[in-house]
């Protein structure tokens, strides 16, 4: 079934901690694995993006840590800042024509 | 200027009535996406186009249409809007293969 599955639905974190969002999948034909993070008022943007041949991808303070066999990956922000409240989506794509989309995070970094 | 600009940016209307939304982009991409956002429902596919010519159903399409007026314009109607239709509508475009959409601003959009 064409489905991701996200958690938590909200995160509170405090300033300078870890925050980490979960994500898991059922097509073993997912072959691109997005983060997309959302402000108010403003449409999502692409965060950051891995493919299943590798386990992890870092870029800054953003981390994906991808798990092929359990199809789970996760975005952990270190040392997460107020400027990062926002919500975060990952989503999957099956190189065929659409993105499939998690719920959302609604991530709240508290100074 | 936005790459991708949705109008109007808030709409309230009433229980029966036609609405349309458009979308204009400037990014050159062939694809573009209408989206339905729901508080704890993400985001959820209306319709989709690969080109002028190509339209396609979404996971949510009834009660929606769309017209794919040129590569860079791509509008979603709503033909009796009711109120569960109230929602925040995005538009986005991308380019072939796992490339990233590009979203406008959004429009929010309340049915009474």
């Amino acid at each position: 079934q064409q489905q991701v599955k996200q958690s938590p639905q909200s995160l509170i974190v405090q300033k300078g901690g870890i925050s980490i969002i979960n994500c898991a999948y059922e097509n073993t034909a997912f072959d691109y694995f997005p983060w997309y993070q959302q402000f108010p008022g403003k449409g999502p943007a692409l965060l950051i993006a891995i493919r299943p041949d590798v386990s992890e991808k870092k870029e800054g303070r953003f981390t994906i840590s991808f798990n092929k066999s359990a199809k789970q990956f996760s975005l952990h922000i270190m040392d997460s800042q107020p400027g990062d409240s926002a919500t975060y989506f990952c989503a999957a794509d099956d190189s065929n024509y659409q993105l499939i989309w998690g719920a959302g995070t609604k991530l709240i970094i508290k100074p | 200027d936005a790459d991708v600009t949705q109008t109007p940016r808030n709409r309230i209307t009433k229980t029966g009535k036609r609405i349309m939304l458009e979308c204009s982009q400037t990014k050159g991409h062939d694809r573009m996406y209408w989206y339905r956002q729901d508080p704890g429902l993400g985001l959820r596919l209306i319709y989709y186009s690969f080109d002028v010519k190509d339209i396609n159903k979404g996971e949510i399409s009834d009660g929606y249409s769309v017209s794919r007026q040129a590569q860079a314009k791509f509008s979603l109607s709503l033909e009796s809007a009711i109120p569960n239709q109230t929602a925040l509508y995005f538009c986005a475009t991308g380019a072939a293969g796992n490339q990233p959409q590009h979203f406008g601003d959004g429009t929010r959009l309340s049915i009474l």
